[in-house]
């Protein structure tokens, strides 16, 4: 059974509107985290967490926003959405420390298209 | 700061010709974690080996690499390609211990293997 799942798999979204993109794992980490993946850019890091009711900035914050209510749920938010932010979006979990057990699991990824 | 280079963007050859694609990393942490990620088409990023021993060959799934902090490399190696290796490889780096568990990754190595 997949241990971090994402939703929704594909969404069109219109410029200038509101996107909210859902992480859920089930491997009891603390560590969560959203990248972007682009041709050319490799996997980016836009925002991290260390547990329920935190948010770090990542390496391109701009333009997004996170959430972490709870262990299992990391969101990420995108208030005022942009073509530019079309991408793949991906969700993982672990990494709660470093060295060897900096691992990470990955979630099958959001197709994300803004029109 | 930490850094990961992956020189080719795209490696395309032929089945059954030996795989090497190229690692090399930067961290001012004398204890680096070196990791090779691969992503299959539809498919989510998943772990494909792991290293932290010096000049230690470490093997997974018929890949191999060698951590070589004299240069600071960890290619990734395959005797023989299949066409099912075919993939987005990515090398990353974790070079600092505590509960940040955050990955440093490349940009990606497109492996194409053809008929």
């Amino acid at each position: 059974e997949a241990a971090v799942t994402q939703s929704p798999r594909n969404k069109v979204a219109v410029t200038g509107g509101k996107v909210t993109l859902s992480c859920n794992q089930t491997n009891n980490h603390n560590n969560m985290y959203w990248y972007r993946q682009d041709t050319g850019h490799g996997l980016r890091l836009i925002h991290y967490s260390y547990g329920a009711g935190s948010t770090e900035k990542g390496d391109i914050p701009d333009g997004y926003k996170a959430s972490r209510p709870s262990q299992e749920n990391f969101s990420l938010i995108l208030e005022l959405a942009t073509p530019s932010q079309t991408s793949v979006y991906f969700c993982a979990s672990g990494g709660d420390w470093g060295g060897a057990n900096a691992e990470q699991f990955f979630g099958p990824g959001t197709r994300l298209t803004v029109l | 700061g930490d850094s990961v280079t992956q020189k080719e963007g795209l490696v395309t050859l032929t089945e059954g010709l030996p795989v090497m694609l190229n690692c090399t990393y930067q961290t001012i942490y004398s204890n680096a974690f070196l990791f090779w990620y691969v992503h299959y088409l539809n498919e989510s990023p998943r772990l494909l080996l792991k290293s932290s021993t010096d000049n230690k060959r470490t093997e997974h799934q018929g890949f191999h690499a060698t951590l070589h902090k004299s240069s600071s490399s960890f290619h990734l190696q395959k005797s023989s390609a299949q066409l099912s290796d075919s993939a987005l490889y990515y090398c990353a780096l974790s070079g600092i211990t505590g509960n940040t568990g955050k990955l440093i990754f490349g940009l990606g190595t497109t492996l194409q293997v053809q008929p």
